[in-house]
């Protein structure tokens, strides 16, 4: 069972950039049927979808952060990243690192996410 | 972006009663190349990430009780939960996968 662990600051001053790190254990980074995603919760609120990456370095970001965000990785890490730009407090969140399960039948699809367990991001001055 | 609408955003049952949660999509998530619904459903604990209980519309993911069913087609959708218990007491979201990802806003169940 692949486990995931986000890492990074809890508190980010405004329209600085918002860095985490999401360790993957239990599993391999460069395996062909994972996407690797982050997602943002605000407090008492619903789930944002923010991207994902696929080891061939492909992303797909959500149109509404596009502008703003980052997904990379390192294979010999084990490792993916997010760097998210220009904050403000509207990106108060817990942020999740996640697993996408890649399902090919044709085109491929991420069908169901695993889940880290969450990192509390502040963004305040 | 397609946008989920749960329904209710609360509700309250006894225990061993049926809880309904409803999902109406904005745009139709059945692929009709594979005739599969491209919809999930998650429970959040307090405190906890969320968790995977149902793919495709209706297939339960591994270990989830029975209790946990999905159904539904196109734009609207049902997680029904046979017989409530407590360790049930989380909020649910449905979250469509045909275009992206986008989540519903969330049903919080409760214990009357």
């Amino acid at each position: 069972q692949v486990q995931l662990q986000e890492s990074g600051p809890g508190l980010v001053k405004p329209s600085q950039t918002l860095s985490l790190t999401c360790t993957v254990s239990g599993g391999s980074i460069s395996s062909n049927n994972s996407y690797w995603s982050w997602i943002r919760q605000p407090a008492g609120k619903a789930l944002e979808w923010i991207g994902r990456i696929y080891i061939s370095g492909s992303t797909n970001y959500n149109p509404s952060l596009k502008s703003r965000v980052n997904i990379s990785l390192d294979t010999a890490k084990n490792q993916f990243f997010l760097n998210l730009t220009s904050v403000t407090a509207a990106d108060t969140a817990i942020y999740y690192c996640a697993r996408e399960r890649r399902f090919c039948e044709g085109d491929c699809y991420a069908v169901g996410i695993d889940w880290g367990q969450g990192n509390l991001v502040s963004v305040s001055s | 972006d397609i946008v989920l609408t749960q329904s209710p955003d609360s509700l309250a049952a006894s225990l061993g009663e049926r809880a309904t949660i409803n999902c109406k999509s904005s745009h139709s998530v059945l692929y009709s190349s594979n005739n599969k619904n491209y919809l999930a459903w998650y429970q959040q604990k307090p405190g906890q990430p969320p968790k995977l209980l149902i793919y495709w519309a209706s297939t339960r993911d591994s270990g989830v009780p029975d209790r946990f069913s999905g159904s539904g087609s196109g734009t609207d959708f049902t997680l029904t939960i046979s017989s409530l218990q407590a360790e049930d007491v989380a909020v649910y979201y449905c979250q469509q996968y045909y275009r992206t990802q986008t989540f519903g806003q969330g049903t919080k169940v409760e214990i009357k």
